[in-house]
């Protein structure tokens, strides 16, 4: 099992630039979370799947993000006209999602530098 | 919402002492997880504590939730320059962790 991975590692991208993040999932992990995550602050929940379904959206998640898990397996993560604020460490997760296990396993995350 | 305040923020502890870092929520906890991040990384699962009274280990970490499931302690034996890092705790809520801001660990050789 290689783990959940992101890409890419880093970002630097100009205001008002569209940026894509991709998360791939331990296999066979039905859930996968996107979190974002600033400096000296614990990570904040963004969304989450269940297979394909987006089961629920932060209220932090404004008009210009979008997350995507087409076929239930990698997930995107899309900012639109990006601003400063945007810029953190956002953060993917994926978990079984069974009664039996709902731990959450987080991969080493994108870091988004808005200039 | 639930909230989780940790304590201490910071803790700067010599090579071999033993420390403890402490997680105290707003509202009872139904799921309480334990992280460590390097900084600049993702997070490393360390443990995940479900009942009041349970106690769990994972090599030199234990991790303790209360009977009354509102208040979880990690504690490391023997610490080690490789405990160094970001311990965070986080709440299960709906399927979704709601996270403690973290306390930084440094390990003095």
């Amino acid at each position: 099992d290689t783990g959940v991975s992101q890409d890419p590692r880093h970002k630097i991208t100009k205001r008002g630039q569209n940026v894509t993040f991709r998360c791939d999932p331990i296999s066979e992990h039905n859930r996968l979370y996107w979190y974002r995550q600033t400096l000296g602050q614990g990570p904040e929940f963004l969304t989450y799947f269940q297979n394909e379904a987006q089961l629920e959206k932060s209220r932090l998640l404004s008009d210009r993000f979008s997350a995507e898990r087409p076929k239930g397996s990698f997930s995107t993560l899309e900012i639109q006209r990006t601003e400063q604020g945007d810029s953190a460490m956002y953060l993917c997760a994926s978990s079984p999602g069974r009664r039996s296990s709902y731990e959450q396993y987080f991969g080493p995350g994108t870091r988004l530098t808005v200039t | 919402s639930q909230e989780l305040e940790q304590s201490p923020q910071s803790l700067i502890v010599q090579e071999g002492k033993n420390l403890t870092i402490n997680c105290t929520s707003s509202k009872t906890l139904y799921g309480l997880y334990w992280y460590k991040q390097k900084y600049g990384e993702g997070l490393i699962f360390l443990m995940m504590l479900q009942k009041g009274g349970e106690e769990k280990s994972h090599e030199k970490i234990t991790a303790k939730l209360d009977e009354k499931k509102q208040q979880s302690s990690l504690h490391i034996t023997a610490s080690q320059p490789s405990h160094a890092g970001i311990y965070l705790c986080g709440a299960d809520e709906f399927g979704k962790i709601i996270f403690g801001k973290g306390t930084r660990l440094h390990i003095l050789p």
